[in-house]
């Protein structure tokens, strides 16, 4: 079974811009989760979705939003982008009482 | 509020010694606790989970790790460290009822031959 795959892998925006992250889950798992990495804040959640109903929003602006579709897949966007959202964003997939799989992170780096 | 402390930012042991990581965790109820694994530039690889049942839970790896309710904690051991266990290691627990990961803020192992 293929893991959770994220694309892109690394990214380099500039701020104001804003960006697209993918990514696809392990095959039939409907549940999807998108965590923001970072040195000072370590690993924060920012987006639950169960079946492309968002079911928990971590503590982050506006700006920071996400979707999932019909086939699981999910995506997160983030608009006007600054220099503190650089970050490794993992988005983790499970099914069922487990414990989530993580892909291996879209590293963001914002200029 | 749900919280997970780890109190060893950085620990250093020698290849072939026992390893212990420690993780004090905040939450009402039984909770969901997780132990995962990095590597640098990787994401999380999970090691073990305990949701309920026996008190040790046995993982990938040859790790272990044992809930104590008395004393809110979910410590990760392993009898004999390999240098490829050198990585960031995070808990985390989970509520019931959402699939909300909160993490401890990591623990570096760093093995020396």
């Amino acid at each position: 079974k293929a893991g959770v795959t994220q694309t892109p892998r690394y990214l380099i925006k500039t701020r104001g811009q804003q960006v697209t992250l993918s990514c696809s889950p392990i095959s039939g798992h409907r549940s999807v989760s998108w965590y923001q990495q970072t040195p000072g804040q370590g690993l924060q959640f920012l987006f639950e979705y169960f079946s492309e109903t968002q079911r928990n929003k971590g503590n982050f602006p506006g700006r920071f939003s996400g979707r999932q579709f019909s086939n699981s897949r999910s995506e997160m966007n983030v608009s006007t982008l600054e220099l503190g959202d650089s970050a490794l964003y993992l988005c983790a997939s499970k099914e069922g009482r487990h414990g989530y799989t993580f892909g291996s992170g879209t590293r963001l780096t914002v200029v | 509020a749900q919280s997970v402390t780890q109190p060893d930012i950085h620990i250093t042991v020698s290849e072939g010694a026992s390893l212990e990581l420690r993780c004090n965790y905040s939450y009402g109820a039984t909770p969901y606790l997780f132990w995962y694994v990095q590597s640098p530039g990787q994401g999380l690889q999970l090691l073990l989970k305990y949701f309920s049942g026996d008190t040790l839970v046995q993982g990938i790896k040859g790790f272990e790790a044992e809930f104590k309710r008395s004393q809110s904690s979910f410590n990760l051991r392993k009898p004999s460290v390999h240098w490829s266990d050198a990585a960031e290691y995070f808990c985390a627990v989970g509520a019931q009822n959402t699939d909300k990961l909160i993490f401890g803020t990591g623990t570096r192992l760093q093995v020396f031959p």
